[in-house]
């Protein structure tokens, strides 16, 4: 079983909302990345998570804050957000906790609009 | 710095015609992986294939084949006797051994007809 799960699917947020994105895996996988993806874009990596520590941040504004609270869990904690970050936001999982020979598995997304 | 080519943005076929979507890739290191992801209207990706810079045999599965050539530096995925449900936006991409990203191409948005 390959499976990540995303919720919500759809999310419309006002610039002044808190909202958060979830993703989930039971796969036992040690790794786990935040995309985003504007439409007709490849994704774009925000954020790695290798057994449950922030590993890489690609200099993200501080309106997204990700949290991983156990090694099944990410969350995407949204604030202040702004117009142009709507997007598809893609949630994967790696097996292992390190390394770029990993295949990543991805979720079913969520879509994003902010008013 | 490492670079993911898919020069051909759309292909329209016909069900039953073949079609091959073309990956060219840049990098500098001697161990990298290679991938290929499909992402249909929904908006998921899913996994087709990964591919190491040491193994050179071509892949076959079922109707899907890719061929992984160093010396040109490209990695063409071929899908036989296409589907209306291959229609999708097809990425290819490269990682590199020690770190955990992948550096996608443009991707390549495939219609099929009946």
């Amino acid at each position: 079983d390959t499976e990540v799960t995303q919720t919500p699917k759809h999310l419309v947020m006002g610039m002044t909302n808190k909202k958060s994105l979830k993703c989930e895996q039971h796969m036992g996988h040690r790794a786990m990345y935040w995309y985003k993806q504007k439409a007709k874009k490849p994704p774009e990596l925000m954020f790695v998570y290798s057994y449950e520590k922030l590993s890489i941040n690609e200099s993200v504004p501080s309106r997204f804050s990700p949290e991983c609270p156990n090694s099944s869990l990410l969350n995407l904690h949204l604030h202040a957000l702004q117009p142009e970050d709507s997007a598809l936001y893609l949630c994967a999982s790696s097996p292992r906790g390190w390394g770029g020979t990993d295949t990543q598995y991805f979720g079913p997304g969520t879509r994003l609009t902010v008013l | 710095a490492q670079k993911v080519t898919q020069a051909q943005t759309e292909i329209s076929v016909v069900e039953k015609e073949d079609v091959t979507l073309d990956c060219v890739y840049e990098t500098r290191d001697t161990t990298y992986y290679l991938f290929w992801y499909k992402q249909p209207p929904s908006g998921e990706l899913v996994f087709l294939i990964r591919r190491n810079s040491f193994d050179e045999q071509n892949e076959i599965s079922g109707r899907y084949s890719w061929n992984f050539q160093k010396s040109t530096s490209s990695f063409n995925f071929t899908i036989t006797a296409s589907q209306v449900v291959d229609s999708a936006v097809y990425f290819c991409a490269l990682s590199d051994t020690g770190f955990q990203k992948l550096v996608f191409g443009t991707g390549t948005r495939l219609l099929v007809s009946p």
